[in-house]
């Protein structure tokens, strides 16, 4: 059983770079790729990207020029930073494991979610 | 991008009662299509994978079913802990879209 435990700054100002990161706890981490998926407060799921052991990505192009999602094998963590942030990016933002087979992909566990705000 | 459209966007329904919520997409996915329920203040929750794998741990009152564009969540037996708000997933293509989610409430 995989269990996900994310943290990171809730509150940032415009033009900031918010960053997240979370912990992998159980489980195989190079079994599974790694995504990060936000909410905006009221609103429904947007796919952000994911990453897998081995560090290859795939970024909704919508956000592609200002994410980067990496990986640290040793730590059994993975992080997302996104740049240049405005209040559209307030979200809770979750990340998730996600399972492939038969080129099938979904989440099957997800972390608890962080609010990031971002006021000036 | 391939657009996932829900139906109804929400509903309402007894305790006891046989539910089904509609996901289409803007083209064909083949079976790439999962479903969550989700709670508030909570993280989603898989409940179905490629279109009709049933997740380990989830009750059996939920099915999913559907190939290529038309797909259907159906709850049998509605219990209270099911009043939630379900999306739809595409995993066919990238960016994974999501359905803009189905509130299911208490009648």
């Amino acid at each position: 059983q995989v269990q996900l435990q994310q943290w990171g700054a809730g509150l940032l100002k415009p033009s900031e770079t918010l960053s997240l990161t979370c912990a992998v706890y159980g489980g195989s981490f190079s079994d599974y790729y790694w995504s990060w998926i936000r909410q905006p407060p009221g609103k429904g799921l947007e796919w952000i990207g994911e990453i897998n052991h081995s560090g290859r990505t795939n970024y909704n192009p919508s956000l592609k020029s200002r994410v980067t999602i990496s990986i640290d094998t040793s730590k059994k963590q993975f992080s997302l930073k996104l740049s240049s942030v405005t209040a559209a990016d307030t979200a809770v933002y979750y990340c998730a494991s996600t399972s492939t087979e038969h080129g099938s992909t979904w989440s099957d566990y997800w972390g608890q979610g962080t609010l990031v705000t971002v006021s000036s | 991008d391939i657009q996932m459209t829900q139906s109804p966007s929400s509903l309402s329904a007894s305790v006891g009662d046989t539910v089904t919520i509609t996901c289409r997409a803007s083209q064909t996915i083949s079976s790439y299509l999962n479903w969550y329920q989700q709670k508030p203040r909570k993280a989603p929750k898989l409940l179905i994978y490629a279109a009709s794998s049933l997740q380990s741990g989830v009750p059996s009152r939920f099915s999913g079913g559907g190939s290529g564009t038309d797909f259907t969540l159906t709850i049998s037996s509605l219990q209270p802990e099911d009043f939630a708000t379900y999306y739809c997933q595409q995993t066919y293509s990238s960016p994974r879209t999501f359905g803009q989610g189905t509130k299911v409430e208490i009648k």
